[in-house]
């Protein structure tokens, strides 16, 4: 039974550029969160999809996108990335989207650096 | 904002202590859960809590949500090497979105 997975497991980037990380839920989960992690503090929650449709989403700009499929992988895109979006990406999965949607499992993350 | 307080902010501890670690809010959640994150990895969870005054446990893991529905208490007996890492409380806001505190470090003294 394969859990969240992420790719890719590092990246960089400099200022001004665009990025795409992506993720796949752990099997039986259709609904995909997302969250950015600085050094040395909590999660914080960026969106969540579900059916196709961004459902929920936090206190983020516009520049964070972000994608479901069918098939209920899902996408998150940064564009014109600044020196403050390094970060660990992760995303979690769960069945159902809020408020049914605890626990969420999550993936190992994509480290993003700017350069 | 919602905001949960996690304390203490680290902890060094010898092999075979017991360790208690807590989290507090301002406001009410109908739900808290406990995630240790190891270096490079993402959050695993813990223990889910769902009902004030719940008690439950993991093996050597212990957690309470409070009957006040402000507070959470996560509790190691006979701490391992392996128990090392980073833990975090998280509970839905009103919008059901996840919200964590900053995490309470373990660490081992050699």
């Amino acid at each position: 039974d394969a859990g969240v997975t992420q790719s890719p497991t590092h990246l960089i980037k400099t200022r001004g550029q665009q990025v795409t990380l992506r993720c796949s839920p752990k099997s039986g989960h259709d609904t995909v969160s997302w969250y950015q992690q600085a050094l040395g503090q909590g999660p914080q929650f960026i969106f969540q999809y579900y059916e196709e449709e961004e459902r929920q989403r936090g206190n983020f700009p516009d520049r964070f996108s972000g994608h479901q499929y069918p098939n209920y992988s899902s996408e998150l895109n940064v564009n014109a990335l600044l020196l403050g979006d390094s970060a660990l990406y992760l995303c979690a999965s769960s069945f159902g989207p809020a408020p049914f949607n605890q626990p969420q499992h999550f993936g190992d993350g994509t480290r993003l650096s700017i350069l | 904002g919602q905001q949960l307080n996690q304390s203490p902010q680290s902890m060094f501890i010898q092999e075979g202590e017991d360790v208690s670690m807590n989290c507090t809010s301002s406001s009410i959640f109908n739900t808290w859960l406990w995630y240790k994150q190891d270096p490079g990895e993402g959050p695993v969870l813990l223990i889910a809590l769902y009902k004030a005054g719940e008690l439950t446990s993991n093996g050597r893991l212990t957690a309470q949500f409070g009957i006040t529905r402000k507070d959470s208490f996560l509790n190691i007996s006979a701490s391992i090497p392996s128990d090392v890492g980073i833990y975090f409380c998280a509970g839905p806001d009103s919008n059901y979105q996840l919200i964590w505190g900053a995490g309470t470090k373990l660490i081992i003294k050699p």
